[in-house]
Parts: C-alpha cells; sequence; structure tokens
C-alpha cells in the first residue's frame, strides 16, 4: 500500500518556465517532507524540505507547498534550467528525525527542454 | 559532504547464487543504514534497517533470511541477496541519515541494478 504517491511518471517543460511536481500522501500522521532529486547513476540527494507548520518553504528556484487539508504537496522550480531535468522523489516521515522511516514516491522525471 | 558509497553498481548473476550489496559511509560513520528497492515505475520500498552492532529490523513481507544485512561497523553495511531469483531482480539502494541538525533526511548511495538470469 503506498502511503505517498506521484501519480505523473513524467514532465516536460521548456527553459525558464515554471516545474510544477505534485506528490499525494494518505497518512495524516506525516508531518515532514522532502524532496529528493535522481540523475542517472546516482544516488538521490536532498533538495527541499517542509514541516507540517508550514505551507511554503523557498530555497532560490525551489518551493515547496504544503496543503494538509488536502494531504498535497508540490514542488515548483522557476525558471526550469536543463539541468534540473532529472527524477524527483518526494518523501514523507512521521517526525523530523533523519533515522525516522520514509515513505517515497514513485518519481517523477522531469525533462526541460533547451 | 558526507558520501555512501555502494558497489556494484551493477550485477547479473544465475538464478540459485547469492550476490552481496555492500554501502560504506566515507566520511562519517553511519550507526543506521536503511536498504530500499525499487521495482520499475514503483516506489523506493524500505526492506530493512540495519544498526551496527545489532540485528537489523525487517519490514512486513520482506524475508530476512532471503536478505541478510550485516552491519558490522559503523562504516559498513551489506546486504546479501541468498539463493536469488528472477523475481529478485530490482534496484537496491541503501541510505544512511544525515548527521547534524540543518542536514535533513539521508545521504543514498547510487544503488545497485541487480539481474538474476
Amino acid at each position: 500500500d503506498q502511503q505517498v504517491k506521484q501519480n505523473s511518471p513524467s514532465l516536460s517543460v521548456q527553459e525558464g518556465r515554471i516545474s510544477i511536481l505534485n506528490c499525494d500522501y494518505t497518512n495524516s500522521m506525516f508531518d515532514y517532507f522532502l524532496w529528493y532529486k535522481k540523475y542517472p547513476a546516482e544516488g538521490p540527494t536532498f533538495l527541499i524540505s517542509i514541516s507540517s507548520i508550514k505551507d511554503k518553504n523557498e530555497d532560490g528556484r525551489f518551493t515547496v507547498f504544503l496543503n494538509k487539508s488536502a494531504k498535497h504537496l508540490s514542488l515548483h522550480i522557476v525558471p526550469s534550467q536543463p539541468g534540473d531535468s532529472a527524477v524527483y522523489f518526494c518523501a514523507a516521515s512521521v517526525g523530523k528525525s533523519n533515522f525516522n522511516k520514509f515513505y517515497f514516491g514513485s518519481g517523477t522525471k522531469l525533462n526541460v527542454k533547451p | 559532504g558526507a558520501v555512501v558509497s555502494q558497489h556494484p553498481s551493477r550485477v547479473i548473476c544465475k538464478s540459485g547464487t547469492s550476490v552481496k550489496i555492500e554501502c560504506r559511509s566515507l566520511d562519517f560513520q553511519a550507526t543506521t543504514m536503511f536498504w530500499y528497492r525499487q521495482f520499475p515505475k514503483k516506489s523506493l520500498m524500505l526492506m530493512a534497517t540495519s544498526n551496527e552492532g545489532s540485528k537489523a529490523t525487517y519490514e512486513q513481507g520482506v524475508e530476512k533470511d532471503k536478505f541478510l544485512i550485516n552491519h558490522a561497523s559503523l562504516t559498513l553495511s551489506t546486504l546479501t541477496v541468498t539463493s536469488a531469483h528472477p523475481e529478485d531482480s530490482s534496484f537496491y539502494i541503501c541510505s544512511a541519515p544525515n548527521q547534524g541538525s540543518r542536514n535533513y533526511g539521508y545521504t543514498f548511495g547510487s544503488g545497485t541494478r541487480l539481474t538474476v538470469v
């Protein structure tokens, strides 16, 4: 039973435009969310996080939005760059500890076209 | 930053043989290592959590006699897929919790693509 879902396996965006990646979760106990980025032949790397006490967190071109009532979060990349082309995973956990179990989505492959 | 080195990156083995996957933390001590597997177009699924010096904790539905995990030191955790079958073909990846209050989440290895023929 997947508790974290990314329903779009792929997304294609023109360079300079906004990329919006979506993630839904089912467990209302989740209170800490992360986005990871993965290039081919490499492990995922941390991108941005948000805890449930916030509804938005921004870091440069990356912004994560959290809608707790809808159990939905999204990652916005503005402006998108070709180097952003990668697979993006969202992950959720109960409690803000790196030693907690994280549940991952299946990933969305973003292609930013020059 | 923290680095987790995972080997091999790709392995093909015959049915019935065993395969060992190693994950090493290169510049920090990993008291805990998480082992995930991913089927095509599916989520990263947690298989087990290994802790240095103690028995691994397996997730429900994961056969501990088939997926042997050893965390013999603070820098090395291994996953051995015993008597591998084609249905064990998957992408296996390890991760260690990041250290420090401002380092969120995990540091992942680069993953191992296992193909059992």
